[in-house]
């Protein structure tokens, strides 16, 4: 069962556009989320992240949106540059801080950036 | 450098031989975790240790083992590896508590069990 989905298994966006990612899960005790980003032979690195007590969180070119209603998060990536090419994945844990520490990942988007 | 440091890269080994993958992090974190990442699958949790001899399942534990006897350094064990277990892994520590900045993730073990 598959608690964290991204729906899209990849996304093709102009240099200087808007990337929007899509995350929903469907466990309602998930208070905490988190982007990370992988590129090809290394390991995913953190992006960005949110708690459910927010409903948005922006870090320079990179902002998170959370509906918890919807139990839907995005991430913004404005403006894209050919460096964002890469998969993402969204993930997700319990306690406002991530504390269960558990994060449980969804199955990633690959973001293609073009000039 | 902070880093998590995962051995080998890359390894093909045959159904049935006995294998382990190293992992050791240089950041003192009570908590690390393998994953394992499969096409159309996402990462998904093997073994997690929230501290020294504290391990526990994940939610993908079969076929694997795990020990935690120094903080640092934290094995994956495959006692008779099969073609099923061929997957890209990643070993990823963090403090315990919080999760503010994530886990650091190693640099991943693609291993091909033939």
């Amino acid at each position: 069962d598959q608690q964290v989905k991204q729906n899209s298994p990849s996304l093709s966006v102009q240099e200087g556009r808007i990337s929007i990612l899509n995350c929903d899960y469907t466990n309602s005790m998930f208070d905490y989320f988190l982007w990370y980003k992988k590129y090809p032979a290394e390991g995913p690195t953190f992006l960005i992240s949110i708690s459910s007590i927010k409903d948005k969180n922006e870090d320079g070119r990179f902002t998170v949106f959370l509906n918890k209603s919807a139990k839907h998060l995005s991430l913004h990536i404005v403006p894209s540059q050919p460096g964002d090419s890469a998969v993402y994945f969204c993930a997700a844990s319990v306690g406002l801080t991530g504390g269960g520490n558990k994060l449980t990942f969804g199955t990633g988007t690959q973001l293609k950036v073009e000039l | 450098e902070a880093q998590v440091t995962q051995n080998p890269r890359y390894l093909i080994t045959v159904t049935g031989k006995k294998l382990t993958v190293t992992c050791s992090q240089n950041m003192n974190h009570e908590y690390m975790s393998w994953y394992r990442q499969d096409p159309g699958l996402g990462l998904r949790q093997i073994y997690y240790s929230m501290n020294v001899e504290v391990t526990d399942k994940g939610d993908v534990p079969e076929g694997y083992k795990v020990s935690r006897k120094e903080k640092r350094n934290f094995p994956l064990i495959l006692e008779s590896p099969s073609p099923n277990q061929t997957s890209l892994y990643f070993c990823a520590s963090t403090r315990t508590g919080t999760l503010n900045y994530g886990y650091t993730f190693g640099s991943g073990t693609r291993l091909t069990v033939v």
